[in-house]
């Protein structure tokens, strides 16, 4: 049962244009989300987050949607530029604050940035 | 301020067998998260620790298991592996609820 998906594998976009990476979920418990990148050998790297009573977060060229009627979020990336190359995992956390800080990712998207 | 760090980087095993993999958290954190990630998925979690203690645990087998020491350390203990425990193991830790700092991984390879 797959709580948090990401139903496009990956994505190619040119630098300076605007990279928009989606991810949806089910879970209704879920209050808290945010985006990790992962280079290759490297361990995931926190990125943006927002909470669910926030439909928009930004934080220099990346801004975080998030529609809660739809169960969806968005993370926009504008300019992207080649070092954005990465693996991008959306995660949500149920409770958050409360006893544990458990993520629930999703499978993550491959964005390549061309030059 | 050093950073999350797991050991080893690689590691190969046969059916059966048991592995440990290892995690020193980031200075002034008392919280451990361990996942695991299959090739194509996303990170799963395994199981936290709070101050020496299990604080929470996924949809994984008790033949998974794991420590805490009292400097907040870890470790994952896998018993009788199987061929569908082959991963990466990624390790994060925080103080107690807040952000996580993921270490680089542990890719478990089960022939």
């Amino acid at each position: 049962d797959q709580q948090v998906k990401q139903n496009s594998p990956s994505l190619s976009v040119q630098e300076g244009r605007i990279s928009i990476l989606n991810c949806d979920y089910t879970n209704s418990m879920f209050d808290y989300f945010l985006w990790y990148k992962k280079y290759p050998a490297e361990g995931p790297t926190f990125l943006i987050s927002i909470s669910s009573i926030k439909d928009k977060n930004e934080d220099g060229r990346f801004t975080v949607f998030l529609n809660k009627s739809a169960k969806h979020l968005s993370l926009h990336i504008v300019p992207s530029q080649p070092g954005d190359s990465a693996v991008y995992f959306c995660a949500a956390i149920a409770g958050y604050g409360g006893a544990t800080n458990k993520l629930i990712f999703g499978t993550g998207t491959l964005l390549a940035v061309q030059p | 301020e050093t950073g999350v760090t797991q050991s080893p980087t690689h590691l190969i095993k046969t059916r059966g067998q048991q592995v440990t993999l290892r995690c020193s958290s980031q200075s002034g954190h008392n919280t451990v998260s361990w996942y695991q990630q299959a090739l194509g998925q996303g990170p799963q979690f395994i199981f936290q620790y709070y101050r020496e203690e299990e604080n929470g645990r996924g949809n994984f087998p008790p033949r998974f298991s794991g420590l805490q020491f009292p400097n907040y350390s870890s470790e994952l203990n896998v018993n009788a592996l199987e061929l569908d425990d082959s991963a990466l193991y990624l390790c994060a830790s925080s103080w107690g609820t807040s952000e996580q700092f993921f270490g680089p991984g542990t890719r478990l390879t089960v022939l």
